[in-house]
């Protein structure tokens, strides 16, 4: 069975610091990592994923298949940062479910 | 582009009583899902829908909940009878194809089973 763990509920930076959201998972075929986000009042969105390698809004996250990790990383947080993150797995039986984290609550202070 | 919609955003019952919440997809969209979001935890999947047939529903307690898709557009989830432990928010999503990381969430219904 597939499972995400998320190891910290809550993340607490200040502005300029840099951030690392912790994301392990647990899974026997070749998966396919997500971040989602959901910033206060708004939907549950996707922020990035694995495959594309890309940098949205500063963030980064980098697949450590050795470590069965997949670490969501800026180097200097805003205030608007703060959100709800969390990480996704798609796999299962036939590829195609998509398991989420527990979540990780950030605040970047002022 | 419309995003998913989804009603009622907030429903109090008592215990043992019944509840349906509905969902409109991202239209084309042929995959549908409805997430459990318990306070404090991540999603988990209730049940998958491809257009309208059921691709996964192994984590569905079949015995009070339902859910169906017909005409493949436009899903209603069903909890009958409603335990305490059912309080959560019932999350929509939907996406284009089968097996697509990103999914398109709506905006959630929030139960509150007193």
């Amino acid at each position: 069975a597939q499972r995400v763990t998320q190891p910290e509920k809550l993340l607490s930076v200040f502005k300029g610091a840099p951030v690392e959201l912790k994301c392990n998972y647990s899974y026997s075929g070749s998966p396919e990592l997500f971040w989602y986000v959901q910033y206060s009042r708004q939907r549950l969105q996707l922020l990035l994923r694995h495959i594309s390698r890309e940098s949205i809004k500063g963030f980064t996250a980098d697949l450590n298949k050795g470590e069965t990790s997949f670490h969501l990383k800026k180097p200097f947080a805003q205030e608007e940062d703060s959100a709800m993150y969390y990480c996704a797995l798609l796999g299962g039986n036939a590829g195609n479910m998509l398991t989420f984290g527990g979540g990780t609550r950030l605040m970047v202070k002022p | 582009e419309a995003g998913v919609a989804q009603s009622p955003r907030y429903k109090i019952i008592e215990k043992r009583q019944s509840v349906a919440f509905w969902c409109n997809p991202i239209s084309g969209h042929a995959t549908l899902y409805w997430y459990q979001q318990i306070l404090g935890q991540g999603p988990k999947l209730l049940i998958q829908f491809q257009n309208n047939g059921v691709v996964d529903d192994s984590q569905l307690p079949k015995d009070r909940f339902s859910a169906e898709r017909l005409k493949g557009v436009d899903s209603t989830l069903k909890i009958q009878p409603a335990k305490l432990e059912d309080s959560a928010v019932y999350l929509c999503a939907s996406s284009l194809v089968r097996g697509a990381g990103e999914l398109f969430f709506g905006e959630g219904s929030r139960l509150t089973v007193l």
